[in-house]
């Protein structure tokens, strides 16, 4: 079954520090670029980062840049996104999902929960 | 980057159509067929409708199809079925970056 497993939210003051990361099991991790999309609570979609297959490429959301990095680790099937500098503002679900058709994203993982406060 | 502009709600009864338009700019919509659209349930994560403005992936219903002109693009859907009911979403890439539309939310009457 092809699937995406978020982990690695939870509360953090602001100012802090968090690593998401998702797991992927069922197709071939390394074709693919792969996404976070965060949606904050009640609030819409927002597109957060993507990064392609070899990491040779890696774009972000004006309002994250110089705070969040996107990385995967290929070997693990795995996706990250390291967040420093948090904000309330930050707090959402945050999904990854895969590219796997062009410029469309199939597969999503459930969330994951990031809570910015003090 | 703005949001992509989407009307809040839309409504229909059942058997009827309903369509969705997305309003961006030349620099996302309107310059690149990239648009995609996504529908989510409450709590749910969301799911892939239709891809590069019109295509359709395995699984998902004929009832769904997309189309664009100039810098708007639209999301009819046909024969409304109850399960229909939830948010949906437009999305473009925008130049190494993408945007996701406001969303808007059907309703079956």
């Amino acid at each position: 079954e092809v699937q995406l497993v978020e982990s690695g939210g939870g509360l953090v003051q602001p100012g802090g520090s968090l690593r998401l990361s998702c797991e992927a099991s069922g197709f071939t991790f390394s074709s693919h670029w792969m996404s976070w999309v965060r949606q904050a609570p009640g609030k819409g979609l927002e597109w957060v980062a993507n990064i392609k297959q070899d990491e040779s490429e890696k774009n972000y959301v004006a309002s994250v840049k110089g705070r969040f990095t996107i990385s995967r680790d290929n070997a693990k099937k795995s996706l990250y996104l390291q967040m420093n500098s948090l904000r309330v503002e930050d707090t959402a679900k945050y999904y990854c999902a895969r590219e796997g058709v062009p410029y469309g994203r199939d597969v999503w993982g459930q969330g994951t929960t990031v809570t910015v406060s003090s | 980057q703005s949001a992509l502009t989407q009307p809040p709600s839309a409504s229909g009864s059942p058997g009827q159509s309903v369509t969705i338009s997305c309003t961006g700019t030349s620099s996302d919509v309107g310059g690149y067929n990239r648009v995609s659209w996504y529908q989510q349930y409450p709590g749910k994560a969301p799911k892939l409708l239709i891809y590069e403005v019109s295509k359709r992936p395995s699984g998902v219903p004929d009832r769904f199809s997309g189309s664009k002109s100039g810098n708007t693009a639209s999301l009819t859907v046909s024969g409304l079925q109850a399960e229909d009911e939830a948010d949906y979403y437009c999305h473009s890439y925008a130049g190494s970056s993408y945007v996701f539309g406001t969303g808007t939310k059907v309703t079956v009457l």
